[in-house]
């Protein structure tokens, strides 16, 4: 099964602090893995995308690293500020799987 | 703008009516999908299309018709809603597969039944 988790499931943080949210996965055989951000009551906005050929992407303060061997992916926010504050979603695009698997999300609070 | 639009932003409606939610994308993508969103923000696909070929049928109930009258547009009806149906639905798109463009979300319609 095409399992994605993401640890911790919600967290807070004092402003200037880095964010280091985890996303796992089960199944290596991937084509590509997306970050989204979702704010409350709102879509989800594309952040990072990292091909299955490529070991990190950068934007900006947002840094996301893949390692298919371990099934792992980070996504780094430097100096959080408290427009960060959001839910995070880690999406994988599987081979011969036309659709998303989704994580639940972290769900992160930057206190100012 | 490009970008995946939907329409309604927000439905409430009462048990037992029907109701249709519109997709539509400008950005030339091959692909166009439906997820849903529950309760405990947990997305799970329900239909894609590909140039209106349905490819993606997930365990959805038969109330829940797709439509695709051409590749930019992907509608939802759903019949005789239910409490459960209340969520908010999520259209996106992408170039399809083999895409290493990611996908786009639209921002979502929140169903609320009553």
């Amino acid at each position: 099964k095409q399992e994605v988790t993401q640890i911790p499931a919600a967290l807070s943080v004092p402003e200037g602090e880095n964010l280091v949210l985890n996303c796992s996965f089960t199944d290596s055989a991937i084509y590509n893995l997306q970050w989204f951000r979702q704010d409350p009551g709102k879509g989800l906005t594309s952040l990072l995308l990292i091909q299955s050929s490529q070991r990190e992407q950068t934007s900006g303060r947002l840094n996301a690293s893949l390692d298919k061997s371990s099934g792992r992916s980070t996504l780094y926010i430097a100096a959080s500020q408290p427009g960060d504050s959001a839910t995070y979603l880690c999406a994988i695009h599987y081979y011969g799987n036309n659709r998303l698997a989704f994580g639940k999300g972290n769900q992160v609070v930057v206190i100012p | 703008d490009t970008a995946v639009s939907q329409t309604p932003k927000y439905l409430v409606t009462q048990m037992g009516n029907d109701k249709s939610i519109k997709c539509e994308q400008n950005l030339g993508h091959d692909t166009m999908y439906w997820y849903k969103q529950d309760s405990k923000k947990f997305l799970k696909i329900m239909f894609s299309y590909n140039n209106k070929e349905l490819i993606i049928n997930e365990t959805v109930p038969n109330r829940f018709s797709p439509k695709s009258p051409d590749k930019a547009h992907l509608n939802l009806h759903i019949n005789s809603l239910e409490l459960g149906d209340s969520a908010v639905y999520f259209c996106a798109s992408s170039p399809g597969q083999g895409n290493p463009y990611g996908y786009t979300f639209g921002s979502g319609t929140r169903l609320t039944v009553v």
